[in-house]
C-alpha cells in the first residue's frame, strides 16, 4: 500500500503565511483532503478535491499540488489554527484510504 | 447535515470481540459511504475499514483484515464494526466518518481499549 509522508511539526508566527507538505505516490494520481484535528476533539475536514473548501472553513486555507507532493498552506495563521493537520487520499488500490503521519502546527 | 454517534466501546481482554455502532441522524444515511477510522493513544489517524451505500462492497486495512467486519443496516440509519480476535495494538478511538475517501462528518469516537 502507499504511505503519505508528512514533516512532524511546523510552527508560524501569529499573521503569517505557513505551509504544510505531504508526500507520496498516491498523490500522483488522487488529490489529497486536509483535515484539522485540535486536542481531545475529532478531526474537521478543511480542504478537499483540489482546493476546495466546506462551508464554513475560511479562505485563508487553500491547497496545491505538484507531482507527489501536496501543500495546505494558511495565509495570515490566527491562533485557532494551531492544530495537528492530517492529509489523506485513495492509496493505489484506490479502494483503501491512507493518511500521513500529521503535522503539528504550533502559532507563535 | 448528517451526525454520527458512536458507542458500543469499552475494556476488552486480548481476543476478545466487541461490536461498535454509528447511529447516523440529520441526512439521508443510505445514500452515502461510509468508514472507520482510528487513532491510537497519542498517534495519527489510521483508516481501518469502508463500505459503500447499498453495503456491497466492503474494504479493509491489511491490520484489521480477517478480523474486524464492517457492516451497515440502512433501515435503522446505523453502521457497525465487529472486532474480533482483539490485540493490543487495536487500542484507539474509533471514529466513524461519511464518505469513502474524502471524510467530510465525523462521530465524537468511542474509546476501545485491549488489556487484561
Amino acid at each position: 500500500s502507499s504511505e503519505l509522508t508528512q514533516d512532524p511539526a511546523v510552527s508560524v508566527a501569529l499573521g503569517q503565511t505557513v505551509t504544510i507538505t505531504c508526500q507520496g505516490d498516491s498523490l500522483r494520481s488522487y488529490f489529497p483532503s486536509w483535515y484539522q484535528q485540535k486536542p481531545g476533539q475529532a478531526p474537521v475536514l478543511v480542504i478537499f478535491g483540489g482546493n476546495n473548501r466546506p462551508a464554513g472553513i475560511p479562505d485563508r486555507f487553500s491547497d496545491s499540488n505538484s507531482g507527489d507532493t501536496a501543500s495546505l498552506t494558511i495565509t495570515g495563521a490566527q491562533a485557532e489554527d494551531e492544530a495537528v493537520y492530517y492529509c489523506n487520499s485513495r492509496d493505489s488500490t484506490y479502494y483503501h484510504v491512507v493518511f500521513g503521519g500529521g503535522t503539528k502546527l504550533t502559532v507563535l | 447535515e448528517m451526525q454520527l454517534l458512536e458507542s458500543g466501546g469499552g475494556l476488552v481482554q486480548p481476543g476478545g470481540s466487541l461490536r461498535l455502532s454509528c447511529a447516523a441522524s440529520g441526512s439521508t444515511f443510505s445514500s452515502y459511504a461510509m468508514a472507520w477510522v482510528r487513532q491510537a493513544p497519542g498517534k495519527g489517524l489510521e483508516w481501518v475499514s469502508g463500505i459503500r451505500a447499498g453495503g456491497g462492497s466492503t474494504y479493509y486495512a491489511d491490520s484489521v483484515k480477517g478480523r474486524f467486519t464492517i457492516s451497515r443496516d440502512n433501515s435503522k440509519d446505523t453502521l457497525y464494526l465487529q472486532m474480533s480476535s482483539l490485540r493490543a495494538e487495536d487500542t484507539a478511538v474509533y471514529y466513524c466518518a461519511q464518505g469513502d475517501a474524502i471524510f467530510d462528518i465525523w462521530g465524537q469516537g468511542t474509546v476501545v481499549t485491549v488489556s487484561s
